[in-house]
């Protein structure tokens, strides 16, 4: 099977504009999670999606969102991006929203805000 | 709420020999699920390990297996016949069992493994 997916790779904006990353999970899996990674606050969970439903939301600002499409693809906006936004983000998927079941992680996607 | 903590924030082992990372965390439930991840400078980050609580046997995956603690919480890591590729930090992690889908991860121990 094909591993989780991530686009872009790289992603270099401004301050206020806004992004939206991508994700295709595991074939079959159909629950995604994203995390964001910085050197300071290390992996910080943002928000899980499962059969296109947020299910939990981790203590990021409105300025994040995401959504997840019948397909089990997902993608995150930030808006009005601030210099603090600049990470890598990661996205996981599962085949079952419960913790039995194992995350598996893409390759991120790298943003650096400028 | 959960918390995760690794005590070590870089550590190196000389190639073939053995070396444990530490992991504890806190949490007031019964029913949780560890895992040790590894993200080695290609930022990809990897499943390594992981322990269902309520298992009283440690896992293994070949060279991998872990010491888990569960009166104690603590969740180590150890790496035997460490290799140049084990390179990475690795990140100890924490998940509900409850439906609560967010994984707490350790602030990460970044491994160093010399020739």
């Amino acid at each position: 099977k094909a591993g989780v997916t991530q686009t872009p790779r790289y992603l270099i904006k401004t301050r206020g504009q806004q992004v939206t990353l991508s994700c295709s999970p595991i074939s079959g899996h159909r629950s995604v999670s994203w995390y964001q990674q910085t050197p300071g606050q290390g992996l910080q969970f943002l928000f899980e999606y499962f059969s296109e439903t947020q299910r939990n939301k981790g203590n990021f600002p409105g300025r994040f969102s995401g959504r997840q499409f019948s397909n089990s693809r997902s993608e995150m906006n930030v808006s009005t991006l601030e210099l603090g936004d600049s990470a890598l983000y990661l996205c996981a998927s599962s085949w079952d929203p419960d913790g039995a079941d194992t995350q598996y992680f893409g390759p991120g996607t790298r943003l650096t805000v400028l | 709420a959960q918390t995760v903590t690794q005590s070590q924030p870089e550590m190196s082992v000389q190639e073939a020999e053995t070396v444990t990372l530490s992991c504890t965390y806190d949490t007031s439930e019964s029913n949780y699920y560890l895992f040790w991840y590894k993200q080695p400078p290609s930022r990809q980050m990897i499943l390594v390990i992981r322990q269902e609580a309520y298992k009283q046997q440690n896992a293994t995956e070949n060279r991998f297996s872990v010491n888990f603690q569960k009166a104690a919480k603590s969740f180590s890591l150890k790496i035997s016949d460490s290799q140049l590729g084990d390179t990475a930090m690795y990140f100890c992690a924490f998940r509900s069992g409850y439906n609560n889908n967010d994984m707490r991860f350790g602030a990460g121990t970044r491994l160093t493994v010399k020739p």
